[in-house]
């Protein structure tokens, strides 16, 4: 069954230094994995996917993931942490049904100055 | 494009009525799904429409909840009779593929009191 887990429920980073949020999944065929961002009393933003070709991918708001295909992870990262960027963080891979996307349970990421 | 709608944002009802939630998709689009956001279970799927049909409805919890989409550009969502556990975030998302990045709508915060 395809399944995505979120290891961390919280993250904290100072301003300034890399950020990494960490993913994994387990899926039967390809991979589709996608990270949104949700910010407080906001809906689900998408920020980046991957289906295919490159294992670095870029996104919105100047984020990356890197795909893994040994290690079966999809850690989304940035180099440098704004305060802004404080914010819950969602992981999802494209399920077995292809029309549904399986959630992690979420990662707050929290920015400090 | 004015992204996915919902109406009401905000909806505060007394335990026993009922509580019809709206969501207009982005224009296109032809899958729509209904999440539910709580602290306890996180974002769980309700009910996945693709070109008006109802594909998959089994993550409706119960038969006080019921969706329609009578047309491409509109979709309810309601409970009746509403319970104190109902209190959520209710999401409309709609995406332009299967299996593809859901564009999420602000959401309705549902209060059953």
């Amino acid at each position: 069954a395809q399944s995505v887990a979120q290891p961390e429920d919280q993250v904290n980073v100072a301003e300034g230094n890399p950020l990494t949020v960490k993913c994994t999944y387990s899926v039967s065929g390809n991979p589709y994995l996608f990270w949104y961002v949700q910010y407080p009393n906001r809906g689900l933003q998408f920020l980046l996917k991957y289906i295919t070709g490159d294992n670095l991918v870029k996104g919105s708001y100047g984020f990356e993931a890197e795909f893994n295909k040994s290690q079966t992870s999809f850690h989304l990262k940035k180099p440098s942490a704004l305060v802004s960027d404080s914010a819950l963080y969602f992981c999802a891979v494209r399920g077995a049904s292809n029309y549904q996307l399986i959630w992690g349970a979420g990662t707050k990421l929290i920015i400090k100055p | 494009d004015a992204g996915v709608i919902q109406s009401p944002r905000h909806e505060v009802t007394e335990m026993g009525q009922e509580v019809t939630l709206r969501c207009k998709p982005i224009s296109g689009h032809n899958s729509l799904f209904w999440y539910r956001q709580t602290m306890m279970r996180g974002l769980e799927l309700l009910i996945y429409f693709n070109n008006n049909v109802p594909i998959d409805d089994s993550g409706m919890p119960e038969d006080r909840f019921s969706a329609k989409m009578p047309n491409a550009s509109f979709s309810t969502l309601k409970i009746q009779p509403s319970e104190p556990r109902d209190s959520a975030v209710y999401f409309c998302a709609s995406s332009l593929v299967d299996g593809g990045e859901q564009f999420f709508g602000p959401g309705t915060r549902l209060t059953v009191l």
